[in-house]
């Protein structure tokens, strides 16, 4: 799976968009681009994924570039709750019976501020 | 439905004790996975399983047994108890294998060996 490098923490205004940014030089032609996020002692939560075009859902926006070798996740209004570790991971949809193996990175703290 | 849920919360073992760390869903999901994630790094795959009866080891299964009896619950037990097992393990069930967007996650149980 391809790596990915990400800031270790940003600050967001509550009510304003959180744009959390991640490079994936590497990534292979059938490789995704995987967000998940973890609040303090829970477990990880998904929340989007794309391959190569944008994608949007109920929680978030996933911009990828047109060189698919970075991306960003959008959190439109972000609130307090939304204040967690953002993982950005890539790797195929799936290869298999073991394939839902998660590998994270440090991922990006955000703290969304009052 | 409860979704996957962990017990205990908490637990502190010494050296060379014995434990079960319990893990149940009521999602009728066929794979489960043990992860266990230390401070700094990322999770990574214990033992995980495809169905009742079946389960295999992931990146790092040594100091830990699995079984599967039933499709609801997936214990991890450690047979003796070491200082390098402190860490917070998370249990996590799919219902379609090996596809991350619909990987759900119990809220973890932190362990501490003296």
């Amino acid at each position: 799976d391809a790596k990915t490098t990400q800031p270790t923490s940003m600050d967001c205004a509550e009510g304003r968009a959180a744009n959390l940014p991640c490079n994936h030089s590497t990534i292979s032609g059938n490789e995704y681009v995987y967000w998940y996020r973890q609040i303090h002692s829970q477990g990880p939560q998904y929340i989007i994924h794309g391959l190569k075009n944008n994608e949007t859902n109920e929680m978030a926006s996933l911009i990828i570039t047109e060189d698919r070798k970075s991306s960003t996740l959008i959190l439109p209004h972000a609130t307090l709750r939304d204040t967690a570790v953002y993982y950005c991971i890539v790797r195929v949809a799936y290869s298999g019976a073991g394939s839902y193996q998660l590998t994270f990175g440090k991922g990006t703290k955000l703290s969304v501020i009052p | 439905n409860a979704g996957v849920t962990q017990t205990p919360k908490f637990q502190v073992l010494k050296t060379g004790q014995s434990m079960t760390l319990q893990c149940a869903q009521d999602m009728n999901h066929e794979y489960m996975s043990w992860y266990r994630q230390d401070p700094g790094m990322g999770l990574r795959l214990i033992h995980y399983s495809v169905g009742a009866g079946i389960t295999d080891q992931g990146e790092v299964p040594n100091g830990y047994n699995v079984s599967r009896s039933t499709t609801e619950d997936f214990p991890l037990r450690l047979l003796s108890a070491a200082p390098s097992q402190t860490s917070v393990y998370f249990c996590a069930s799919s219902p379609t294998g090996g596809r991350l967007e619909t990987q759900y996650f119990g809220p973890g149980t932190r362990l501490l060996v003296l």
